[in-house]
């Protein structure tokens, strides 16, 4: 079966350091996404992209970056780690030719210290 | 602005009693509609969907949602609540030819009394 994986599920880090959560879709999906969901605050975009070498900026794309260079992987790269980027963090992707269904991951906890 | 409200942040209902669960969203057109269930610990899965047509749509696990445009509203309901059901639900919209970039309500976590 098809399906989004993200890796690692939890991590610790510090104040300063580079942190890549990975992501990836076996859906051969074009589209792809990245969320953080915070308690008060529901789910906002951080990133997406729309096919290879393709990225956009999202709702709240400061401090992160991501790049594209196939179809199944999008990883999340936050440069300097801050304390205020400790959240959840989901994958998703879509197919073009449907009408925005997101398939999701598991998403990957992320504390920063 | 583009936005969704979901009025209610946190709702608790007997088994067996009905559901509904608000959303209200604020679009320039007529958006597609989307209701997704997260379980503890869980990704976001898709319940339900509105693009066009009949505005009484089905979704998975019982549920259903009306599309009111007057009210631009799109409420979930559940005549019968099930202990699992107790999870967060979130209502989102995207734009037609928007590829899945969704906005989404902040959620509505839903317990179950037993």
């Amino acid at each position: 079966d098809a399906e989004i994986t993200q890796s690692p599920r939890h991590k610790i880090t510090e104040t300063g350091r580079q942190v890549t959560l990975a992501c990836h879709q076996t859906w051969n999906h074009n589209n792809m996404f990245w969320y953080r969901q915070d308690l008060g605050h529901g789910l906002r975009l951080i990133h997406y992209s729309y096919g290879v070498q393709d990225t956009n900026k999202g709702e709240v794309s400061d401090g992160y970056s991501v790049s594209r260079s196939n179809t199944e992987d999008l990883p999340l790269t936050l440069e300097s780690a801050a304390s205020s980027q400790t959240s959840v963090y989901f994958c998703a992707s879509s197919d073009t030719r449907a009408t925005g269904e997101l398939f999701f991951g598991e998403g990957s906890r992320l504390t920063v210290l | 602005a583009q936005s969704v409200t979901q009025p209610d942040i946190h709702i608790t209902v007997s088994e067996g009693a009905s559901l509904e669960l608000r959303c209200n969203y604020s679009y320039g057109a007529t958006p597609y509609l989307f209701w997704y269930v997260q379980s503890p610990g869980q990704g976001l899965q898709l319940l339900l969907k509105y693009f066009s047509g009949d505005t009484l749509v089905q979704g998975i696990k019982g549920f259903e949602a009306e599309f009111k445009r007057s009210q631009s509203s799109f409420n979930l309901r559940k005549p019968s609540v099930h202990w699992s059901d107790a999870a967060e639900y979130f209502c989102a919209v995207a734009g037609r030819g928007s590829q899945g970039n969704l906005i989404f309500g902040k959620g509505t976590k839903l317990s179950v009394k037993p």
